[in-house]
This record gives structure tokens, C-alpha cells and sequence, in this order.
């Protein structure tokens, strides 16, 4: 039982790039999440899905876009990446209530 | 302002107590969740409460809840190096899927 798994680790990407991150997880869990954490700003809601074919946008969605592929898996995509999304993205998946768990994050460097 | 405000620092002695605050504004809220963080990881629950509870106790760790003031507390008893993590505050209540509003995060520091 892997929980949420989330590739790539780390990445970097020049201004106007594009790249996909990826989450699955293995929990049968009907909600995902993905989250942006800044130094100083906690976590912010970029999108979610409540449950598989339904995504919304959430806090911050500006710049992202999301495909819920099937119930396991919960795509995040920067079409064009800016020097702003530097960030750490963390996936998360909940049955709906109480306790969400979070994947190990990526760290994406945007030059 | 902020739905969940934590303060940004915490550093205490080994051994000693910690006391991490939290204040919220939402009077629906629900559940109202302690996240840790270690460096590099993810965020991991440590523990929630409902509403309608005043306090939650497990093991090292008591959480009260002051519903009148809109104010939620974490208290970890004999705090070890292995405490120092960044900690979470968030709430949620029934908005479509319960998403939780998270705090910006309290980092405990635990020197010897």
C-alpha cells in the first residue's frame, strides 16, 4: 500500500515550458487534491476532485490545469510555466471527509 | 483576513511543554484538524476533533477547543527533537467535499 504517490520529485523548468505532474493513489479514495506550499503562505487549493470525471477549480487555479484520469489518478499540467509557480505541489486524495493524505510533494524551480 | 491564523514560531527547551495556538473564524466549522509537517515530507494528520468536543487527548498530545472564542490549541507534552516540524492548523465543514482551510503553519523548533 503506497498511499499517494506523486513524480517527479524535483524538477526545473524554463520561463514558457510546459510539464505535467503527476499523483495516483491506491486507497480507493474518491477525492484528490493538489496544493501549492510558499514559505510564509501555508497551503493554497489550486484544484480538486470530488469524485471521478468532476474537477474544480479551487484558491489559486490561474495558469493550471487538472485531468482526473481515472479514480486514481489526478493530473496536474503547467501549460506555460512562469518564474510565480516556483512552488512545492502537494497531492492529496480523502474519502470526502475528515483526514486527507498528502503525497510527498514536488519541488518545481521555474527559471 | 485569514480564516485560520497561526503564529509563524515556536521554540521551546526539550522536555518542556509546547503550546501551539490557532484561531478560526468560521463558527460552522466542523472538524478542525493538527497537521505535521517534517522537512521534506508531506503533511501528516496528528490528530482531529469534532465541533462538539471540548478536548481530545492521545498520548503526548491534548487538543482543546474554545468555541465561544473560536480558538483551538495543541499541547505536546515532553517535547523530543523529533517534535520540531512545521504544524498545521485547518477546519472544514461542509462546503460540497468538507476541504479543509489550512493556517499558514507554526514551525516548533526543539533545541536541547
Amino acid at each position: 500500500n503506497a498511499g499517494v504517490t506523486q513524480t517527479p520529485k524535483f524538477q526545473v523548468l524554463k520561463t514558457g515550458q510546459s510539464m505535467t505532474l503527476q499523483c495516483a493513489q491506491d486507497m480507493n479514495h474518491n477525492s484528490m487534491y493538489w496544493y501549492r506550499q510558499d514559505p510564509g503562505m501555508g497551503l493554497r487549493l489550486i484544484y480538486y476532485s470530488a469524485s471521478e470525471g468532476t474537477t474544480d477549480k479551487g484558491e489559486v487555479p490561474n495558469g493550471y490545469n487538472v485531468s482526473r484520469l481515472n479514480k486514481r489518478e489526478f493530473s496536474l499540467r503547467l501549460e506555460s510555466a512562469a518564474p510565480s509557480q516556483t512552488s512545492v505541489y502537494f497531492c492529496a486524495s480523502n474519502t470526502g471527509l475528515y483526514e486527507q493524505y498528502f503525497g510527498p510533494g514536488t519541488r518545481l524551480t521555474v527559471t | 483576513g485569514e480564516d485560520v491564523e497561526q503564529s509563524l514560531f515556536l521554540s521551546v527547551r526539550e522536555g518542556d511543554s509546547s503550546v501551539i495556538n490557532c484561531t478560526y473564524t468560521d463558527s460552522s466549522s466542523t472538524y478542525l484538524y493538527w497537521y505535521k509537517q517534517e522537512p521534506g515530507a508531506g503533511l501528516q494528520l496528528l490528530t482531529y476533533i469534532f465541533s462538539n468536543m471540548d478536548m481530545k487527548q492521545d498520548q503526548r498530545l491534548t487538543v482543546l477547543l474554545n468555541k465561544k472564542d473560536k480558538h483551538l490549541s495543541l499541547r505536546i507534552a515532553d517535547t523530543q527533537t523529533g517534535d520540531s516540524a512545521i504544524y498545521f492548523c485547518a477546519e472544514s465543514w461542509e462546503r460540497g467535499s468538507y476541504i479543509p482551510t489550512f493556517g499558514r503553519g507554526t514551525s516548533l523548533i526543539v533545541h536541547p
